[in-house]
């Protein structure tokens, strides 16, 4: 059961290029998340799919847009990436309301 | 005022003894309480939740939640080494169809052999 996956697991990018952070659950949870975790400010929410089909933003979206592909899997994607976007990526997915989020390995990126 | 604080710690422990985590929140439609532990580099883990007042015990870990006064700690009993993490408060609650999930910043916990 491999739970919630996340690639790749790391990534260097130069300023202005662009690319996919791949998410996949196989939990059959509902809800999946993106959180973004920086040294000080905790994990702060970037987007969110309460289910197939619907996503939504969370604090810190400016930057990113996201696809929920199928109930598996959620991507996100830096269209163009920036300094300020360099910090490690968690996927998290939960199996309903009020239950706890399972979160992936993380995706450490770099931009330069 | 942030939604949840943690102090940051770090917290020194010596082998053995409790460990007190604290964390106060300040949404009073919170519904979901939980606490995640998080070594270096590595992802957040579910440690214990929480859902109604009173204390929740599990193993060494008890995690006792007041909701009038929005506080939530977590009480480590018989500390070891390899509890040495970051612990991360999370506080949740429905939000127009989602789950809002907040963390607090996290408080670094150091056991002392």
């Amino acid at each position: 059961n491999a739970g919630v996956t996340q690639t790749p697991k790391f990534q260097v990018l130069k300023t202005g290029q662009s690319m996919t952070l791949q998410c996949a659950q196989d939990m059959n949870h509902n809800s999946m998340y993106w959180y973004r975790q920086d040294p000080g400010m905790g994990l702060r929410l970037i987007y969110y799919s309460a289910s197939e089909g619907t996503t939504d933003k969370g604090e810190v979206p400016n930057g990113y847009n996201v696809s929920r592909l199928n109930k598996r899997e959620f991507s996100l994607r830096l269209e163009s990436a920036a300094p300020s976007q360099t910090s490690v990526y968690f996927c998290a997915s939960s199996r309903a309301s009020r239950s706890p989020l399972h979160f992936g390995n993380g995706t450490r990126l770099t931009v330069t | 005022q942030k939604e949840v604080e943690q102090n940051s710690g770090p917290l020194s422990v010596p082998e053995g003894a409790i460990a007190s985590l604290n964390c106060t929140y300040s949404d009073r439609g919170s519904q979901s309480f939980f606490w995640y532990r998080q070594y270096s580099g590595k992802s957040p883990e579910l440690i214990m939740s929480i859902y109604s007042n009173g204390d929740k015990e599990d193993g060494r870990f008890t995690a006792q939640l007041n909701k009038a006064s929005q506080y939530v700690s977590l009480l480590i009993r018989d500390s070891q080494p390899s509890d040495s993490a970051t612990y991360l408060c999370a506080v949740n609650r429905d939000s127009g169809g989602y789950q809002k999930v907040t963390f607090g910043t996290g408080t670094k916990l150091q056991v002392i052999p």
